[in-house]
């Protein structure tokens, strides 16, 4: 029973170029979050997406960032024209249908802008 | 302003004592969850409590909600060094949209053997 798998589990991009980060949920599980972790802060909501749906993204910056999660295949978190602030840790979660507040968290993408 | 404060912060103890994490707030959740994070990994979802006053217990570890869900504790009993790591609560405040989880900055817990 596979948990909540992320990729890549480290990326490293320079200034300016585009990161993409992978997130598949848990079998059955229909409610994708992402967070994101920086140096010496806790944990940030970015966004929350359903199937096709973006349902929540009051945590999102208003620039540079968007998310998506298919029909089919994985959720994506994708960065434009990443800066050296956006260096971070950013996990993904999955929660089954019925059950937003139980989330599973996978194992995170550890992400380094030079 | 932290709208989940954690305490202590940092818990440095020796093998076989007793200790308590602290999750307080000014705010009412509808649920708080309780996490266990390794350097390098996700969090590990240990707990969800929904219900003020409830207690509950996964082998020495005991969680309790307050009663007017405003606060949680965790407490471990007979600590081992395997429990050492980052500890987070985590809930959803009355109002707030569902999914959109508030963290709080953690317990780093040692326990030395």
């Amino acid at each position: 029973n596979a948990g909540v798998m992320q990729n890549p589990r480290h990326l490293v991009r320079r200034r300016g170029q585009e990161a993409r980060l992978r997130c598949s949920p848990m079998k059955g599980h229909s409610h994708v979050y992402w967070y994101r972790q920086l140096p010496e802060e806790g944990l940030k909501f970015m966004v929350y997406l359903q199937k096709e749906n973006i349902i929540d993204e009051s945590g999102m910056p208003k620039e540079r960032f968007s998310a998506e999660f298919p029909k089919e295949g994985p959720s994506i978190l994708r960065i434009q024209q990443v800066v050296r602030g956006d260096s971070a840790a950013y996990f993904c979660a999955s929660s089954p249908p019925g059950s937003t507040d139980t989330q599973y968290f996978g194992p995170g993408t550890r992400l380094t802008v030079l | 302003t932290q709208l989940l404060e954690q305490s202590p912060q940092f818990l440095s103890i020796q093998e076989g004592e007793n200790l308590t994490v602290y999750c307080n707030s000014s705010s009412v959740f509808s649920s708080l969850q309780w996490y266990r994070q390794e350097p390098g990994e996700g969090p590990v979802l240990l707990v969800t409590v929904v219900t003020g006053g409830e207690v509950k217990k996964l082998k020495r570890l005991t969680f309790q909600f307050g009663d007017a869900r405003k606060d949680s504790s965790l407490h471990i009993t007979a600590a081992q060094p395997g429990d050492t790591g980052l500890y987070l609560c985590a809930g959803r405040a009355g109002g707030t949209s569902y999914g959109k989880l508030t963290f709080g900055q953690g317990t780093i817990l040692t326990v030395h053997p």
